[in-house]
């Protein structure tokens, strides 16, 4: 399979522990997004990254919230002291120059 | 059409219709648009995409419109499928370095046997 895979698919940790995901692109795609969706709505952009460099974060982005993307391949997204608000699917894109976006199944988070 | 909390637009046709799935966008100067289909526990899956300086985009049984006057946007889906039934969303992506996506409200299709 050769379209964006995220690790785990499923999450789900108790109130105050620290949760790490991971984003396997497309190979080659430079261009890394991460998205967050609740039930009912649409995804809503978090950061975004060019090769390894982060260019922009949306202002959901709490400082709980680290994401990186060293080697500029596959990403991680951290959430520290993880609260119930939390609980979404987290999504991962990846493009390259032109704009469609292909999308990670996602991994669901729950935080009890 | 408008989402409210968790209650998406809903779309019920018999299997074998056409299906046609609206979308308002917020930004005039959004210069693309894509149209997903999520089906359930999975990512959104690209169906069609469209320039703003095109008003109409044809697929294989899809056509996207769009009406810069008004900034609506429709996705036609002929002779639906049971397969067709997911959440669609439309997305705009907005001038600028990062061009993220910005999703529109989604509208659940059920293809009613």
């Amino acid at each position: 399979d050769t379209g964006v895979s995220q690790n785990p698919r499923h999450k789900i940790t108790k109130r105050g522990q620290n949760v790490t995901f991971r984003c396997d692109p497309i190979s080659e795609h430079n261009r890394l997004y991460w998205y967050r969706q609740t039930l009912g709505q649409g995804p809503e952009f978090l950061t975004y990254f060019q090769n390894e460099a982060q260019l922009e974060k949306s202002r959901l982005l709490s400082d709980r919230f680290s994401a990186e993307r060293p080697k500029g391949s596959f990403s991680t997204l951290e959430i520290q002291r993880t609260e119930q608000g939390d609980s979404a699917m987290y999504l991962c894109a990846s493009s390259t120059g032109t704009e469609i976006e292909f999308f990670g199944p996602g991994t669901r988070l729950t935080v009890l | 059409g408008e989402s409210v909390g968790l209650h998406l637009p809903t779309l019920s046709v018999q299997e074998g219709d056409n299906s046609i799935i609206n979308c308002a966008y917020s930004n005039s100067a959004s210069d693309y648009f894509i149209w997903y289909k999520q089906e359930s526990g999975k990512g959104p899956q690209f169906i069609i995409d469209i320039r703003s300086n095109m008003d109409k985009r044809q697929g294989q049984r899809v056509t996207v419109l769009l009406n810069k006057t008004v900034k609506h946007l429709s996705l036609q889906i002929a002779a639906t499928q049971p397969g067709d039934s997911a959440v669609y969303f439309c997305a705009e992506l907005l001038p600028g370095s990062a061009r993220q996506l910005t999703f529109g409200s989604g509208t659940q299709l059920t293809v009613l046997p």
